[in-house]
């Protein structure tokens, strides 16, 4: 497909378990991001990827988040010890701009995450 | 310390008249401002956007206006249809900050026929 492709859609999950997401975006965009949602919250900024390098995970809520895109395509973001509070829509998005530039960012459908 | 506001959590419209939704932010490096609408299961979509040197931007039904010295800017859909019920966020972004956008918590809008 032409669009951001994320997978799951949805994940279940007890407390304590380790989940990925994985994140497909548009063919030759650079940019890549993670965003969550809560219920009734906007996307939060949780990480951001030029290329293959992370350029900015100041969003990450703590070191139990940790997020790869080894060949500058394909993102997985890791989840460890799963909690209840990390229950959320997890968004991914791409863009073409390069570092520092303004412009849209295109988003997948994300993957819903419930840790029960 | 949330930067992006959206006072309204909803609001609802007559079919044909117009849509006006309203966006407050605090950090005054944001240069750039984009209005996303998202529906049920599906990932926000790009609607429109403005630079802080512009006051108003416009495409189609659709026009942002950018008050800087408020600190405020607003989406007007004229005329309003049934197929814009959704959640409308605004973003925010600052050339310093990169391409990280910054989200209100939305105003789910509702046009009814």
């Amino acid at each position: 497909g032409a669009g951001v492709s994320q997978t799951p859609s949805n994940k279940v999950t007890e407390k304590g378990k380790y989940v990925e997401l994985r994140c497909d975006p548009i063919s030759g965009h650079t940019a890549l991001y993670w965003y969550r949602q809560s219920l009734g919250q906007g996307p939060e900024f949780l990480i951001y990827f030029q290329g293959t390098g992370a350029a900015d995970d100041s969003g990450l809520p703590n070191d139990r988040f940790f997020a790869v895109r080894p060949e500058g395509s394909v993102s997985t973001l890791k989840i460890q010890r799963t909690e209840r509070g990390d229950s959320a829509v997890y968004l991914c998005a791409s863009s073409p701009r390069t570092s520092g530039a303004t412009g849209e960012l295109f988003f997948g459908e994300g993957s819903r995450l419930t840790v029960l | 310390d949330q930067q992006v506001k959206q006072n309204s959590p909803s609001l609802s419209v007559q079919e044909g008249r117009i849509s006006i939704l309203n966006c407050d932010y605090t950090n005054s490096m944001f240069d750039y401002f984009l209005w996303y609408k998202k529906y049920p299961a599906e990932g926000p979509t790009f609607l429109i956007s403005i630079s802080s040197i512009k006051d108003k931007n416009e495409d189609g039904r659709f026009t942002v206006f950018l008050n800087k010295s408020a600190k405020h800017l607003s989406l007007h859909i004229v005329p309003s249809q049934p197929g814009d019920s959704a959640v409308y966020f605004c973003a925010a972004s600052a050339r310093e900050y990169g391409n990280k956008l910054v989200f209100g918590a939305g105003t789910i809008l509702r046009v009814k026929s």
